[in-house]
């Protein structure tokens, strides 16, 4: 099947500093990515949808000038974390829309804001 | 407006019994329905999928799931589970929208299989 990968898995920042996370896909191109977060014991949120060579769609609620997301290529959508707080700490999780409304989804970034 | 429904936030279950994890939804379109599973620290990881055709869809790991239009249920089945299987379970529907396909998640169900 195809493959999402995220980079970093983990991370760890100071409050006030900027984290970019990177979500690949492998073996597929993909027009259309999405981003979620995932808070403990809790269902994952989309955050926004992310069009390559276009703006992201943001969900209601979702800051975002906070919340950077860029779809440069058919196979990379960034998410970046702009002046992290410790509440921005999360599980992040893209997620890439295959053919047949399918999405394959990344492995993951836990990030620590201290 | 869609919504899933995952009815048992926690299930326990005895090694080797047969569990049956509960999923509603609500939608005024047609839909596809999935089923996913996390293991801690870890992304999803596709166990079944309906799309179209037979309403009785088979997956990975001897999971099974049925599609129930008139009940708007996609309940998912394993006769007999392994420690292995101990995981927390979404369901997940998909509807056409004008941005593209957008995935609705249930509030998961946690699944501890008991030796």
């Amino acid at each position: 099947g195809a493959v999402v990968s995220q980079h970093p898995s983990r991370v760890i920042c100071k409050s006030g500093t900027s984290v970019k996370i990177e979500c690949r896909s492998l073996d597929f191109q993909a027009t259309t990515m999405f981003w979620y977060r995932q808070f403990p014991k809790q269902s994952l949120m989309l955050m926004a949808t992310s069009n390559e060579g276009s703006k992201a769609t943001y969900e209601q609620g979702v800051e975002k000038d906070k919340f950077l997301i860029n779809h440069a290529s058919l196979t990379l959508s960034t998410l970046t974390v702009t002046s992290a707080h410790p509440e921005d700490s999360s599980f992040y999780i893209c997620s890439a829309r295959a053919l047949r409304n399918e999405q394959f989804f990344g492995p993951g970034t836990r990030l620590t804001v201290l | 407006a869609q919504s899933v429904t995952q009815l048992d936030s926690q299930v326990p279950v005895f090694e080797e019994a047969p569990v049956e994890l509960r999923c509603n939804y609500s939608s005024s379109v047609s839909v596809y329905l999935f089923w996913y599973v996390q293991y801690p620290n870890q992304g999803l990881q596709l166990l079944l999928k309906y799309l179209s055709g037979s309403t009785l869809v088979k997956g990975i790991n001897g999971f099974e799931a049925e599609f129930n239009k008139s009940q708007t249920s996609f309940h998912l089945r394993k006769p007999s589970v392994h420690i292995s299987d101990t995981a927390e379970y979404f369901c997940a529907v998909s509807t056409k929208t004008n941005t593209g396909n957008q995935f609705y998640f249930g509030t998961g169900t946690s699944l501890t299989v008991i030796p």
